[in-house]
């Protein structure tokens, strides 16, 4: 199955950090991990992405584990704004498999 | 703003009738994607198109479904003889291809299809 797996939702009070979980536990040596996060009635758009190593950019962390069956996107400090439906994805094939993803709620 | 546009952004219609959706992606990318999703789920993949060249059809795209890009600019998804179970919103996204880079997918607002 190419999907990945995490979990239905998650809350975190604003300013804090937040850790998305994903399995991934049928990666292939190659594939690509994507995580892509969708605001109430916007289309996805992409947050980051990892092959091996860790990953950084202005939006956020990815935390690869060293046997690539698992991942964790990092939110340093949630706000508002970030609520959302975080989705870790594979690309299989030539395309993208969305699972259902994380509801991730903020709290003020 | 140049980013994808979709149109209509909002369809309601009969079972049985005919309906079609238009997706117009940014300007310099050649690689065009449809994806459909339900309430509460991820999008599904439907098709993509490198410039006008359809290269991949899911399974969930039955006979009542098609989608053209004939010039590799803007693109349409035609739906025959609704269904309700068509009911969803139905997303395009698109994507540069340059090779040896990621290759991030920019996706439009969406189109959602009512079917009563």
């Amino acid at each position: 199955d190419a999907k990945t797996t995490q979990p239905n939702s998650m809350e975190s009070n604003e300013e804090e950090p937040v850790h998305l979980p994903c399995n991934h536990s049928t990666i292939s040596g190659t594939d690509y991990i994507h995580w892509y996060r969708q605001l109430p009635s916007q289309g996805p758009e992409y947050v980051i992405h990892g092959l091996t190593s860790n990953v950084n950019n202005r939006m956020a962390s990815l935390a690869i584990a060293e046997d690539r069956k698992s991942s964790t996107l990092i939110l340093h400090r949630a706000t508002l704004r970030d609520a959302a439906v975080y989705y870790c994805i594979r690309f299989y094939g030539q395309n993208f498999v969305f699972g259902p993803g994380t509801r991730l709620s903020v709290l003020p | 703003d140049t980013g994808v546009s979709q149109d209509p952004r909002h369809k309601i219609t009969k079972r049985g009738q005919n309906v079609t959706f238009r997706c117009d992606p940014i300007s310099e990318h050649n690689r065009l994607y449809w994806y459909r999703q339900t309430l509460g789920q991820g999008p599904e993949f439907l098709t993509y198109f490198q410039n006008e060249a359809q290269l991949e059809k899911s399974r969930l795209l039955s006979d009542r479904f098609s989608a053209e890009r004939p010039k590799g600019s803007f693109s349409t998804l035609e739906i025959q003889r609704t269904e309700q179970g068509d009911s969803a919103m139905y997303l395009c996204a698109s994507s540069p291809t340059v090779s040896g880079v990621y290759n991030e997918q920019f996706f439009g607002p969406g189109t959602r299809l009512t079917v009563l």
